[in-house]
């Protein structure tokens, strides 16, 4: 079955400084996605960046970007010039190609210091 | 334009009751999901719609749990004779169709508390 990974479970970053949060998964398929997405305070979660596992090159989204190494199933975030409306849940997420489930993972506390 | 909504926002139920909880999902999306997040946890997925149909309900935690969807919109979820260990958000996601690289947008949640 697979599996999704934070083992950071509390991060804190100076305003405006950059700031990686890490993930791993664990599958045996080749074809899947990947997601990080965002939870504040107000328990609304947001898509904040998404990845195909087929592509190599990493996406970024503005001040958002991700390091997917296929072969060590590894998928960080990186958040760029870190703001104050940056604190939040961030989990990651596996989808299957054949599967519908999404497997989310504990998620990483995220604190922003002004 | 309006997005995923869900009620109540908050639930206070006594231990054995039965519970409701709605999933307003945005208009035309064909696709609709139910998830459990308990304090401290990441998100338990529990059932998936495409339309009316549920091709896999597996991850509901008991019989106790079940949940339809009527005329390709709203969703229900319902517990059964609750529990202490069903206290937990439960968020509604919905998405334009099934495909995996789709986006899902979820609503506010509804916060369970069984007493």
């Amino acid at each position: 079955a697979q599996t999704v990974t934070q083992s950071q479970p509390e991060m804190s970053v100076q305003e405006a400084e950059t700031v990686t949060l890490s993930c791993t998964y664990d599958t045996s398929e080749s074809d899947y996605y990947l997601f990080w997405y965002k939870q504040p305070p107000s328990r609304q979660m947001i898509l904040v960046i998404r990845q195909e596992a087929y592509k190599q090159q990493n996406a970024t989204e503005n001040r958002f970007s991700v390091n997917f190494q296929k072969a060590a199933k590894s998928f960080s975030l990186k958040i760029s010039d870190s703001q104050l409306g940056d604190a939040a849940m961030y989990f990651c997420a596996y989808r299957s190609e054949r599967d519908d489930k999404i497997i989310f993972g504990k998620g990483t506390r995220l604190h922003i210091l002004p | 334009g309006a997005g995923v909504s869900q009620s109540p926002s908050n639930k206070v139920t006594e231990k054995g009751k039965d519970v409701e909880l709605r999933c307003d999902p945005i208009s035309g999306h064909t696709a609709l999901y139910w998830y459990r997040q308990s304090l401290g946890q990441g998100l338990e997925f529990l059932i998936y719609f495409q339309g009316n149909s549920a091709p896999d309900k597996s991850g509901l935690p008991s019989d106790r749990f079940s949940a339809e969807r009527t005329g390709g919109s709203v969703s229900t979820l319902t517990i059964q004779r609750t529990q202490q260990e069903d206290s937990a958000v439960y968020l509604c996601a919905s998405s334009p169709t099934y495909y995996s690289y789709n986006e899902q947008f979820f609503g506010p949640g509804t916060r369970l508390t069984v007493l």
